[in-house]
């Protein structure tokens, strides 16, 4: 089993629409969760980090569930330019950094 | 700022030659870190390192050798280039502090043939 496993999508999204995706992860012990986002292959940008509470920034908001060891982000008023995949990435012990397979998500008009 | 730059960026090699990927970051982080991407998949860690001095592996470390001799510097080996080794490889860094964010060079695209 993968450490961290994500839908691949794509995830075909109306314009102004909302859309949610999840990422699971295997290691009881991990300790920070984050979103990246990676446009065409270049390379990933922090889209945001998950706090315990979850947290919202804009139209993003982000959910932690450790007890059944999944993130979740969704996308409100979704806009083209929201075109991109989401990576799900898991901090384990060491400082470890381990990458989901990456959910892509196509914006429509 | 330059932040993470990688060199080179664009690199074909034939099977068996040996090169060097080279990783520089200007922010003083401790934590660096070597992945792989192929089409259609996330990035896979390949080595990193916690600090000056030290490297550890990733889940894709075989046929790969790292070392991290300057903190700035985080140096990724091929010994001997195989055709599967073809990817783009992207280097990263990071500071302290739980959520500290990653920051990643633009990538270097490898193809072996």
């Amino acid at each position: 089993r993968k450490e961290v496993e994500q839908d691949p999508g794509p995830f075909n999204v109306p314009e102004g629409a909302t859309v949610a995706f999840n990422c699971t992860y295997s290691n009881s012990a991990s300790q920070s969760f984050f979103w990246y986002r990676q446009d065409c292959r270049k390379e990933p940008k922090l889209l945001m980090s998950v706090y315990s509470s979850g947290n919202e920034d804009g139209r993003f908001t982000a959910q932690l569930n450790r007890a059944s060891q999944y993130i979740s982000l969704l996308i409100r008023d979704s806009k083209l330019s929201d075109s991109a995949t989401y990576l799900c990435v898991v901090r384990s012990a060491g400082n470890k950094l381990t990458f989901g397979g990456g959910t892509r998500v196509l914006v429509k008009p | 700022n330059a932040g993470v730059t990688q060199t080179p960026k664009f690199r074909v090699l034939k099977t068996g030659q040996s090169m060097t990927l080279l990783c520089a970051q200007d922010m003083n982080h401790e934590y660096m870190y070597w992945y792989r991407q192929d089409p259609g998949m996330g990035l896979r860690l390949i080595h990193y390192s916690v600090g000056e001095g030290t490297t550890a592996k990733g889940e894709v470390p075989d046929g790969y050798n790292v070392s991290r001799l300057k903190k700035q510097n985080f140096l990724l080996g091929l010994e001997s280039a195989a055709p599967s080794q073809t990817s783009v490889y992207f280097c990263a860094s990071r500071g302290t502090g739980g959520l500290a964010e990653a920051f990643f060079g633009q990538g270097t695209r490898l193809t072996v043939v």
